[in-house]
C-alpha cells in the first residue's frame, strides 16, 4: 500500500524558516513527479509546488515563489520543503502527493499524505 | 489564473439519492479536470481525473462528466460513507486551482 508520512509541521513565528518532509514508501518514488498541497484552517485546498522525477523541472504557486523550495532526494525516497520568511497566510495542513503524467505531460494528483500542520504565530 | 467555481457550496441530500455537484471553469479546459473527495480531519482522496476516469478502487457510483467550461461531478446513489466535501481542480496549465468546495451533508 502506497505511504507517504509528512513531518515537520511545528508553530513559528513571522519571518522564520521551516523544512517539511514526506517519505515514501510501497511505490517507485524516482518515476513519480510529485507536489505539496496546502489547506488553512476552515478553507479549500491550494496547490503549492510540484517536482520532476530528477528534480530538473519545479514549479510554485505565486505566493510562495521565491521563499519556498521543494526539492526531493531519490536515495532515500523523500521529499521536501523549504519554507522561509513564513507569514501567517502560511498557516495551513500542508500535505505532499504522488502525481501521474499522462502521454501529452499534464500530470493528476493520486496518492496523499495525512498532513503536517505548520502555525505562523508570534 | 483558471478560476473554478462550484455549485452548489452545500448540499443536504438522503441516503440513495441522485446527486451532482457542478464545477464552471473561467477559461475553456481541455479536460484536464479531477475530482476529490474530504473528509473531516482527513486528506483529500482522489477519485476522477480526466473528466470521467476513476481512480482505481472508487465505486462505479461516482461519474463524472463535462467538456469546455462546464464539468459535472454525479453520485447515483448516495451511501453514507459519501457525506464529505468534494473539490474540482484542473490541471491544464499552471497555476493548478481548486474550486472551493461543495459540502455534501445529511438531510
Amino acid at each position: 500500500e502506497v505511504q507517504l508520512v509528512e513531518s515537520g509541521g511545528v508553530l513559528v513565528q513571522p519571518g522564520g524558516s521551516l523544512r517539511l518532509s514526506c517519505v515514501a514508501s510501497a511505490f517507485t518514488f524516482s518515476t513519480h513527479w510529485m507536489s505539496w498541497v496546502r489547506q488553512a484552517p476552515g478553507k479549500g485546498l491550494e496547490w503549492v509546488a510540484n517536482i520532476k522525477q530528477d528534480g530538473s523541472e519545479r514549479h510554485y504557486v505565486d505566493s510562495v515563489k521565491g521563499r519556498f523550495t521543494i526539492s526531493r532526494d531519490n536515495a532515500e525516497n523523500s521529499l521536501y520543503l523549504q519554507m522561509n520568511s513564513l507569514r501567517g497566510e502560511d498557516t495551513a495542513v500542508y500535505y505532499c502527493a504522488t502525481m501521474v503524467e499522462d502521454r501529452t505531460g499534464h500530470l493528476s494528483f493520486d496518492y496523499w499524505g495525512q498532513g503536517t500542520l505548520v502555525t505562523v504565530s508570534s | 489564473d483558471i478560476q473554478l467555481t462550484q455549485s452548489p457550496s452545500s448540499l443536504s441530500a438522503s441516503v440513495g439519492d441522485r446527486v451532482t455537484i457542478t464545477c464552471r471553469s473561467s477559461h475553456v479546459i481541455n479536460n484536464y479536470i479531477a475530482w476529490f473527495q474530504q473528509k473531516p480531519g482527513k486528506a483529500p482522496k482522489s477519485l476522477i481525473y480526466a473528466v470521467s476516469s476513476l481512480q482505481s478502487g472508487v465505486p462505479s457510483r461516482f461519474s463524472g462528466s463535462g467538456s469546455v467550461t462546464d464539468f459535472t461531478l454525479t453520485i447515483s446513489s448516495l451511501q453514507p460513507e459519501d457525506f464529505a466535501t468534494y473539490y474540482c481542480q484542473h490541471y491544464d496549465r499552471y497555476p493548478i486551482t481548486f474550486g472551493q468546495g461543495t459540502r455534501l451533508e445529511m438531510k
